[in-house]
């Protein structure tokens, strides 16, 4: 398995332009998630999925639109990109998303990042 | 909402060493606390996690603690070695939700 794949690893735009960031898992997870990371912030949710044709905000949404038209694909799309997008962005899956649960199988597994630079 | 600490941002030692890294958390109705290790230029990985019906779990050099009334969890890291420089997130998952929110990070730096 490939595991949680993320295209492209490196990105620059102009304020304004936009793109989609791509993002696929192979384990037939039902849960996916988009984080973006900022120097010394940690990690922020800024959408989910449970599931095909489902999703939901995380903590900072605004100026980010997603989809989920089948299990294994979770594009994020920036329509009109500002200097506060800068960050590495990570995708996830887990397979039932509720790590309160008691399988063990609630793990997040992460791709390897997108570092977008807006200038 | 929940809120997550994480203490210290930089942490330096001396190969063999023990490190220790302390988070905080603000909801006493999260139930899951999962520690992650991401090394430069990749994602962030699961070392070990923890379940509020635990105090205590241990996976060879790593141990977390867990202390519900005082609601502070933390990661310990025993006889250090060179690759286990990195950054260390520690999160927590409030009770029934999707999410995971994650402290700020710490970096460690084991010194040879």
């Amino acid at each position: 398995n490939a595991g949680v794949t993320q295209t492209p690893k490196f990105r620059i735009l102009k304020i304004g332009q936009s793109m989609t960031l791509q993002c696929a898992q192979d384990m037939n997870h039902n849960y996916m998630y988009w984080y973006r990371q900022d120097p010394g912030m940690g990690l922020k949710l800024i959408y989910y999925s449970v599931g095909a044709g489902i999703t939901d905000k995380g903590e900072v949404p605004n100026g980010y639109n997603v989809s989920r038209s089948t299990t294994e694909d979770f594009p994020l799309r920036l329509e009109l990109a500002a200097p506060s997008q800068t960050s590495v962005y990570f995708c996830a899956s887990s397979y039932s998303g509720r790590p309160s649960g008691a399988a063990s199988t609630d793990t997040q597994y992460f791709g390897p990042g997108t570092r977008l630079t807006v200038l | 909402g929940e809120n997550v600490e994480q203490h210290p941002s930089t942490l330096s030692v001396q190969e063999g060493d023990s490190a220790v890294i302390k988070c905080t958390y603000s909801d006493s109705a999260s139930n899951y606390f999962p520690w992650y290790k991401q090394e430069l230029g990749k994602g962030p990985q699961l070392i070990i996690d923890i379940r509020s019906n635990v105090g205590e779990k241990k996976d060879q050099r790593i141990a977390v603690t867990l202390n519900k009334t005082a609601k502070h969890f933390s990661l310990h890291i025993t006889e250090t070695q060179p690759e286990d420089s990195a950054v260390y997130f520690c999160a927590a998952s409030p009770y029934n939700t999707d999410k995971l929110i994650f402290g700020t990070g710490t970096r460690l730096q084991v010194f040879p």
